[in-house]
This record gives structure tokens, C-alpha cells and sequence, in this order.
């Protein structure tokens, strides 16, 4: 599975947009991004997928590039509730591929009033 | 609504005795589930899978002895953190696969005194 490289902290101020980076250089033709996030004490929750093109729902935008290197989650307009560690994986489009998934140190977002 | 429920929430417990943690997949039947350990400030940490039938999987370094996993039903995954001592003490969590969409219980937070 492709590793991913995210910045360990990101401050963000509360009605202003959060971009989170996530590079992906070893990603293959067939992987997805996936994002998700944990809110402390609780457990992961899915934001979003997506393969090559933008991506939107009523959580947030993925934008990956042309290449699929890499990769931006967008909170177009954070609130306190989305403080909470973001993950970025890489993962392909078979049930096999989900197996031993495994979570790297992520994204801690802090959104300040 | 969720659909991987996991309980208890947090509980907690003295040490040597024992604590058993359950995760459903509420609407659907997963053959697979798999639990992980989230010390404070670190990542998630896969432990073991949990395969429905048979003998669970574990992860280098966990204790298969210490920790029981039984999977006897198509929705029903439970772990049993035997003879608990205070380094036991963790948020739990638990994720079961529905296809290529992965669902996190709620997490379960052990404190052993």
C-alpha cells in the first residue's frame, strides 16, 4: 500500500477554510485516497474518497492532482467540532485491500474561536 | 445511524480481573472485524484480526493469551482484556469491513486501577 506523508499539526480559525495536505508519491493507477478523522475519544469517521477526480460532499472537498501524488482535504468553513486528528490512506478498490489497515500519525487540526 | 456499535464506552476495572468488549455490525454481516489499541497522543495500533469461525490473527507483539478475541456470529466481535493490569489501560476500538467502506465502533476506554 502506498505510504502517506501528512504534517503532524495545523491551526485553523473557526469560519475560515482548513486545507490539509497529504502526499501520496507511490500511489498505483488503481488506489483511492481515502480521509478520515478521529474527534478525541471517539472512533475514526469517514470523510471522503476519491480516485482522480474532485471529490465533494456535505462534510468536504477533495482535491487531488494530476498526477495523484498528492493531495487536499478542504473544510471550506471549520468549525470548533472539526477539531480532531485527520488521516489520510491510500487504499485500492477490493475488499482484500482493506485488510490490516493500518493508520499513520496523521493531521492534528485545532480550530480556534 | 451507526453501524458498528461498540460497548461499553469506557469502563472501569481492578486490576486482574478481566473485561470484555463488544462490537456488532448493526445492519449488516462481517466476517471479518478487526480491534485496535489508541494509547494517548498515538495513532491507532492494529492488534488482531477477528475472523468469524475460526482462530483470530494477532499482530507482532500482542498477547494472544491476554487479549481474547471471539467472533462466534456474522455480527458480533468481542474482545476480553484478561487478568488487566494499569498498563492496559487504552482506547480500544474496533472496525468492521462492508466491502471497501470501513466502519469504527465507537471506542471503548479501559482504565484499570
Amino acid at each position: 500500500d502506498a505510504k502517506t506523508t501528512q504534517p503532524p499539526s495545523m491551526d485553523c480559525a473557526e469560519g475560515r477554510a482548513a486545507n490539509l495536505p497529504c502526499n501520496h508519491s507511490t500511489i498505483s493507477g488503481n488506489e483511492y485516497v481515502y480521509w478520515y478523522r478521529q474527534i478525541h475519544s471517539q472512533g475514526p469517521q469517514y470523510i471522503i474518497h476519491g480516485l482522480k477526480n474532485n471529490e465533494t460532499n456535505e462534510m468536504a472537498s477533495l482535491i487531488i492532482t494530476e498526477d495523484r501524488k498528492s493531495s487536499t482535504l478542504i473544510l471550506p468553513h471549520a468549525t470548533l467540532r472539526d477539531t480532531a486528528v485527520y488521516y489520510c490512506i491510500v487504499r485500492g478498490m477490493t475488499t482484500d485491500s482493506w485488510g490490516k489497515l493500518q493508520f499513520g500519525a496523521g493531521t492534528q487540526v485545532v480550530v480556534t474561536p | 445511524g451507526a453501524v458498528v456499535s461498540q460497548h461499553p464506552s469506557r469502563v472501569i476495572c481492578k486490576s486482574g480481573t478481566s473485561v470484555k468488549i463488544e462490537c456488532r455490525s448493526l445492519d449488516f454481516q462481517a466476517t471479518t472485524m478487526f480491534w485496535y489499541r489508541q494509547f494517548p497522543k498515538q495513532s491507532l495500533m492494529l492488534m488482531a484480526t477477528s475472523n468469524e469461525g475460526s482462530k483470530a490473527t494477532y499482530e507482532q507483539g500482542v498477547e494472544k493469551d491476554k487479549f481474547l478475541i471471539n467472533h462466534a456470529s456474522l455480527t458480533l466481535s468481542t474482545l476480553t482484556v484478561t487478568s488487566a493490569h494499569p498498563e492496559d489501560s487504552s482506547f480500544y476500538i474496533c472496525r468492521a469491513q462492508r466491502g471497501t467502506e470501513a466502519f469504527f465502533g465507537q471506542g471503548t476506554r479501559l482504565t484499570v486501577v
